[in-house]
């Protein structure tokens, strides 16, 4: 089966511009996950979502942050405006169901200069 | 509320030497548990889970881990280090399905 999709793989821009991120899950993967991993770090949790649907946000930075799964598919994190504490690897994840694994994708780096 | 710790953030390894990277976990109810590797440039590969049943699980490329209730541990270990395990290592717990914690990950380097 395709693994989870993300693109871009690297970004670079310079702080108070934006930026978005792609995410394709696994097909028929109901939950979609986006996590921040800063260097040296283990991914933290941004948001989740069942189908189209909010699970969970509540680690997201709302003033700057945001996410969308419009079809219950492909998902879209933006970034506006970017502060260089942003600068970390986002990585997408897919589950089938309730507390089966997680599959990631290679995730994006992004560097705030 | 969940979390997990990883002792260690570096363990160094002989090459064909034990490999043991120690997870400890906190949950209030029954937990799932998971490790994943990361190679460099790379997203987490799920290693191998414990959910119910065998306390004992075994995973991809010879590595296992043991569910041990009365410690609240999830170590995972391979008998024989080889070059190709040099890696970050995360473990990860959940019981809702909702969120999963990761610890803060553990360096695996593996000395030629």
């Amino acid at each position: 089966e395709a693994g989870v999709a993300q693109s871009p793989r690297y970004k670079i821009i310079e702080k108070r511009q934006s930026v978005a991120f792609w995410c394709n899950p696994i097909s028929g993967h109901a939950t979609l996950y986006w996590y921040q991993q800063i260097l040296g770090q283990g991914p933290k949790l941004l948001i989740q979502f069942q189908n189209n649907g909010v699970v969970d946000d509540s680690q997201l930075p709302k003033d700057r942050f945001s996410a969308e799964r419009l079809k219950g598919v492909d998902s879209t994190l933006k970034i506006q405006p970017a502060k260089l504490e942003d600068s970390a690897v986002y990585l997408c994840a897919s589950s089938y169901n309730a507390n089966s694994p997680l599959h990631f994708g290679n995730g994006t780096r992004l560097t705030v200069t | 509320a969940q979390s997990v710790t990883q002792l260690g953030s570096h363990v160094s390894v002989s090459e064909g030497a034990l490999v043991l990277l120690r997870c400890n976990y906190s949950s209030s109810v029954p937990p799932y548990l998971f490790w994943y590797v990361q190679y460099p440039n790379q997203g987490l590969q799920l290693l191998l889970k414990y959910t119910t049943g065998a306390t004992l699980v075994k995973g991809i490329n010879g590595f296992e881990a043991e569910f041990k209730k009365s410690e609240t541990s999830f170590h995972l270990t391979k008998p024989s280090a080889h070059m190709s395990d040099a890696a970050e290592y995360f473990c990860a717990v959940t019981n809702t399905g909702n969120q999963f914690y990761f610890g803060t990950g553990t360096s695996l380097t593996v000395i030629p």
